[in-house]
């Protein structure tokens, strides 16, 4: 059981560079979601799709977009990286908004 | 819109030894409480969960308990053993179109 897949699993960038966060679910699910993770922080939200063909800003949405290319898949972009954004990303997926989430394994961004 | 605040942000206990961790929320109007475990370099996996429709919940050594007039809920495990050492993320959400709200997180260690 895949469940969710994120790529990359590391990832050095310089600052001003854009790269794309890929992630996958293959559990039928309708929402995805993409969160970072920062010492002391917990979990805050980017940004997330309820469902195909929609997308909303989560609680720290500045300097990323997203795009959720069909119900498996949901990207998180960012156009031109800054030190502030390195974190460590996960997407996760759920049946629907405020459902139990399922996390991909993370991607541990250093924006040098 | 929802606030959760988590505490300890980190609790030592010796093996076999019980452990809880507390969480209190700001919406009266949530109604679904889960418990996410994470181990070091994986992403959060769901351990539990309870809705406001009962008190307590449990599932071999982990139970959770909902107080809905004081607005918390709390994470008890019991006969902890070493794999037990994880960060703990409480979260609350309404349901429906809202997602969840996650708590700081807590470092659980286990004292051999």
């Amino acid at each position: 059981n895949a469940g969710v897949t994120q790529t990359p699993k590391f990832q050095v960038l310089k600052t001003g560079q854009s790269m794309t966060l890929q992630c996958a679910q293959d559990m039928n699910h309708n929402s995805m979601y993409w969160y970072r993770q920062d010492p002391g922080m917990g979990l805050r939200l980017i940004y997330y799709s309820a469902s195909e063909g929609t997308t909303d800003k989560g609680e720290v949405p500045n300097g990323y977009n997203v795009s959720r290319l069909n119900k498996r898949e949901f990207s998180l972009r960012l156009e031109s990286a800054a030190p502030s954004q390195t974190s460590v990303y996960f997407c996760a997926s759920s049946a629907g908004r405020g459902e139990k989430l399922f996390f991909g394994s993370g991607t541990q961004l250093s924006v040098l | 819109g929802e606030n959760v605040e988590q505490h300890p942000s980190t609790l030592s206990v010796q093996e076999g030894d019980s452990a809880v961790i507390k969480c209190t929320y700001s919406d009266s109007a949530s109604n679904y409480f889960p418990w996410y475990k994470q181990e070091l370099g994986k992403g959060p996996q769901l351990i539990i969960d309870i809705r406001s429709n009962v008190g307590e919940k449990k599932d071999q050594r982990i139970a959770v308990t909902l107080n809905k007039t004081a607005k918390h809920f709390s994470l008890h495990i019991t006969e902890t053993q070493p794999e037990d050492s994880a960060v703990y993320f409480c979260a609350a959400s309404r349901g429906g179109a809202d997602g969840l709200t996650f708590g700081k997180g807590t470092h659980l260690i286990i004292q051999p």
